[in-house]
């Protein structure tokens, strides 16, 4: 059974700092994993989506890589503003589930 | 483009009572669509998928069913809700495919559900 862990449950940064977010599955039978962003009492916003095949997405200042061998996946987030504070949750896709990590909640601190 | 509906936003139900929680998604086809729980201080948990009319696969034994009733429209139902139904209900969808969780899925605004 795929268990998801995201470590540190909570980041507080300033502003302009670059920083990463860690995520760690056992199960390395995965289609892909996805990572989301979710702003208090908000739904999912989905931010990268990397396939099993793949080592890493870009998308503006963020950058996720996935590390299957390793069960290792890291979101790194450029020059860090306030608007980027929320929690980020990663997730992993397989078989017939999706499994999510507590998530890491961000506060940049302007 | 497609966007994704839920409502309501937010609900407060005695124990006991029934529970409908409509999601509609607009601008494609056969979506695959799921339910999720996120209780307070935990991650998300998947409840049900469907990737066809009518088609409802359960991942977790509960007091929650769900229904397909149209080919974008998922129900999340309950006939006597228990005080650990509370929480935050969302929907999602992913463009078709034979296997569920397969591809890139985008979720709802949510329902904050409270069980009193």
């Amino acid at each position: 059974k795929q268990e998801v862990t995201q470590i540190p449950a909570a980041l507080s940064v300033p502003e302009g700092e670059n920083l990463v977010l860690n995520c760690s599955f056992t199960d390395s039978a995965i289609y892909n994993l996805q990572w989301f962003r979710q702003d208090p009492g908000k739904g999912l916003t989905s931010l990268l989506l990397i396939q099993s095949s793949q080592r890493e997405q870009t998308s503006g200042r963020l950058n996720a890589s996935l590390d299957k061998s390793s069960g290792r996946s890291t979101l790194y987030i450029a020059a860090s503003q306030p608007g980027d504070s929320a929690t980020y949750l990663c997730a992993t896709s397989g078989g017939n589930d999706m499994r999510f990590g507590a998530g890491t909640r961000l506060t940049v601190k302007p | 483009s497609q966007t994704i509906h839920q409502w309501p936003a937010t609900l407060v139900q005695p124990v006991g009572s029934p529970l409908s929680l409509e999601c509609t998604v607009e601008g494609t086809s056969n979506p695959n669509l799921y339910w999720y729980r996120q209780a307070a201080g935990r991650g998300l948990q998947l409840l049900f998928y469907s990737v066809g009319i009518g088609q409802i696969s359960s991942e977790v034994p509960q007091n929650l069913s769900a229904s397909r009733p149209q080919d974008r429209q998922f129900i999340l139902s309950s006939k006597k809700l228990l005080l650990s139904d509370s929480g935050f209900y969302l929907c999602a969808w992913s463009v078709p495919g034979g296997r569920a969780h397969a591809y890139e899925q985008y979720f709802g605004p949510g329902t904050r559900l409270t069980v009193t």
